[in-house]
């Protein structure tokens, strides 16, 4: 069964300075994977996503992940954080033993940006 | 218009109420779910539907039931609420093609839902 590990639970950044939320899966096939943000009271966003097609992902905000087989890890970055980003964000993992139609998600983690 | 939609937004009932949450969305999707939210363990599958005829129990679906009206409706049911149902709910739609990568889920904006 697929499953998703997100190392850290809160991460704390100046703004300006270099985001990375890092995140590690498990699938016994070719994963699908994505990076979501929730803001508060809000919904959830896709943020990016992985489909075998190109390792290094760009997202919206600009935001990247790079998908490594050999580290099994999907880490997201930003090279500039901004007060805005400041949300939780979900690590989320699906693959071809459910028909890629069910999702499981990490436990999150909640970025902090401080002035 | 929002694509998908919840209501209601916010829910305050007691233990042993019935209490239904519903989802609707313009999205055209087949496919419809319902999760939870609770602090620091994520989302949590509590039931999905790949059409209005295929219903499916997800992780945590005890203490749950669902009605899939119609492609749009999807409602989930506490038959008896109890407080460790107090949750984030997010309802979810994707895309109808079966077996595609990178099928992203589209969600809801939530309902919070406390039970005293």
């Amino acid at each position: 069964a697929q499953s998703v590990t997100q190392l850290d639970s809160h991460v704390s950044v100046s703004e300006g300075t270099p985001v990375l939320l890092r995140c590690n899966y498990s699938s016994s096939y070719s994963p699908s994977l994505f990076w979501y943000v929730q803001h508060p009271n809000k919904g959830l966003q896709l943020l990016l996503k992985y489909t075998s097609a190109a390792t290094l992902v760009k997202g919206i905000n600009g935001f990247e992940a790079e998908f490594k087989k050999s580290e099994t890890s999907f880490h997201l970055t930003k090279p500039s954080a901004h007060m805005s980003d400041a949300a939780e964000y979900f690590c989320v993992v699906s693959d071809r033993g459910t028909g890629f139609q069910k999702l499981v998600f990490g436990t999150g983690t909640r970025l902090l940006v401080s002035p | 218009d929002a694509d998908v939609t919840q209501t209601p937004r916010n829910r305050i009932t007691k233990t042993g109420k019935r209490i239904m949450l519903e989802c609707s969305q313009t999205k055209g999707h087949d496919r419809m779910y319902w999760y939870r939210q609770d602090p620091g363990l994520g989302l949590r599958l509590i039931y999905y539907s790949f059409d209005v005829k295929d219903i499916n129990k997800g992780e945590i679906s005890d203490g749950y039931s669902v009605s899939r009206q119609a492609q749009a409706k999807f409602s989930l049911s506490l038959e008896s609420a109890i407080p460790n149902q107090t949750a984030l709910y997010f309802c979810a739609t994707s895309d109808p093609l079966p077996g595609l990568a990178g099928n992203e889920q589209f969600f809801g904006p939530g309902t919070r839902l406390t039970v005293l």
